[in-house]
């Protein structure tokens, strides 16, 4: 089965300071992957989306970037970190076998909070 | 365009069933899906069911689908207080790499 690392659980970060959350997957070989941001009591809205390492697809477009140097490993990242980038952010990935028939596995979630 | 809508709240009391709707635009939908989330986690998969099927059973968990009208319900059963979370539905698009996820319902069980 399959599992996905994130970290860290929590971050505070000033306005304008960098950013790199990691997400690491366990258990699946060549998995779609995917960011996510849940605002506070809001629903899911997708970032980034990736289906092999280097080929991102971007949802929304801001101040975020996203990577993937290998393939269990999916990056997201900002040079200068807004207020309205606080949320949860969630790491989410399916394994080829079917593609999406079988739902996500999500990480844990990352809660973001810029000061 | 692809949307999914959910109502945001649903209060019942433990032991009653609890019965959390969701409607869905695209009829290209191949996949829908519930998902659970507690507190400050992650979401969990909890059932999934397949466009040409109406209804899908797993213990205490019940997935009704009107094609025609695009609704899915999610029945629980016994609820308890344990089941309270967020609930998520979402649509796999045929073709598409994407999940269309709904903004959730807060099921509250009230002792």
């Amino acid at each position: 089965s399959q599992t996905i690392h994130q970290w860290p659980a929590t971050l505070v970060q000033p306005v304008g300071s960098p950013l790199s959350l990691e997400c690491t997957v366990e258990g699946t070989s060549n998995p779609n992957l995917y960011w996510y941001r849940q605002a506070a009591g809001r629903g899911l809205q997708l970032l980034f989306y990736s289906v092999g390492i280097g080929q991102i697809s971007s949802e929304v477009p801001q101040n975020l970037s996203a990577s993937r140097p290998q393939d269990r490993q999916f990056i997201l990242s900002s040079k200068k970190l807004l207020l309205s980038d606080s949320g949860f952010y969630l790491c989410a990935g399916e394994g080829r076998q079917g593609r999406s028939n079988y739902g996500y596995t999500f990480g844990s979630g990352t809660r973001l909070t810029v000061v | 365009g692809e949307d999914v809508e959910q109502s945001l709240f649903l209060s019942v009391r433990e032991g009653d069933s609890s019965v959390i709707n969701c409607t869905y635009t695209d009829s290209s939908s191949t996949y829908l899906y519930w998902y659970k989330q507690e507190p400050g986690a992650g979401l969990q998969l909890l059932t999934y069911i397949f466009s040409n099927m109406d209804m899908k059973q797993d213990q205490r968990l019940t997935v009704l689908l009107n094609k025609k009208d695009k609704h899915l319900s999610l029945r629980i059963a016994d609820t308890q207080t344990g089941d309270s979370a967020i609930y998520f539905c979402a649509e796999s698009i045929t073709g598409g790499f994407k999940t269309i996820f709904g903004a959730g319902t807060r099921l509250f069980v009230k002792a």
